[in-house]
């Protein structure tokens, strides 16, 4: 079964950039057919959808954030990755990844996350 | 402020039914399908519902979703205190075209 996880930096200095790998193991990332996505959790919050990218390169990023993201995906070592430029205390969060399913249904959108990868805390601080 | 809706906690004793409620609009619930993530005291959310009312391998029939309108509803049954956890709901919004979240609900089990 596919198991994904996430390694990274746990402490980032304000301004500087968030790095963060997730290595997909049990599947490949270029057999296709789903989306690998970077989801995020501030301490004692919701979950709050960061962007996806699928084996092929192609992205998509929250608007809300889509000024300061990058995704990126290695498929010869099956993993992808996060940046997230110009951090503040406000980036500081747990951050997964996860798999996507997305699909369409005469327009109507199908998503869902599964599995995650545990998750890493990422702390901004100087 | 979350674009979805839930109520922060619900409770209930054990062997009990519980509903939890999720609300949206019609760029989201309204057009879209909704999921439901169980997130158990300081783990990773793990899917419970997908398009609004199937169940992953492995979920027991306990779980159970179902969606009206602009509003989505997670059923829980007989419940267990192992069922104490963070439940979330999620869809797409074609308005903001990102995916969203509700709040979350904290699930007691007296």
């Amino acid at each position: 079964q596919v198991q994904l996880q996430e390694s990274g930096p746990g402490l980032v200095k304000p301004s500087q950039t968030l790095s963060l790998t997730c290595t997909v193991s049990g599947g490949s990332i270029s057999s296709g057919g789903y989306y690998w996505s970077w989801i995020r959790q501030h301490p004692g919050k919701g979950l709050e959808w960061i962007g996806y990218i699928y084996y092929s390169g192609s992205t998509y990023y929250n608007p809300s954030l889509k000024s300061r993201v990058t995704i990126s995906v290695d498929t010869s070592k099956n993993q992808f990755s996060l940046k997230l430029s110009s951090v503040t205390a406000a980036d500081t969060a747990v951050y997964y990844c996860a798999r996507e399913v997305r699909l369409k249904d005469y327009g109507d959108s199908r998503t869902w996350f599964d599995p995650w990868g545990q998750g890493t805390l990422v702390t901004v601080s100087s | 402020q979350s674009v979805l809706t839930q109520p922060p906690s619900v409770s209930a004793a054990p062997g009990q039914k519980v509903t939890i409620s999720c609300s949206g609009s019609s760029s989201n619930i309204g057009n879209n399908y909704v999921s439901w993530y169980q997130q158990l005291p300081g783990t990773a959310p793990k899917l419970l519902i997908y398009d609004n009312n199937k169940r992953p391998s492995g979920i027991p029939d306990r779980f159970s979703g179902s969606k009206s309108g602009t509003s989505a509803t997670l059923g829980i049954t007989g419940l267990q205190t192992g069922d104490e956890a963070d439940y979330y709901c999620g869809t797409w919004d074609s308005s903001l075209s990102a995916e969203v979240f509700g709040g979350g609900t904290k699930l007691t089990v007296l």
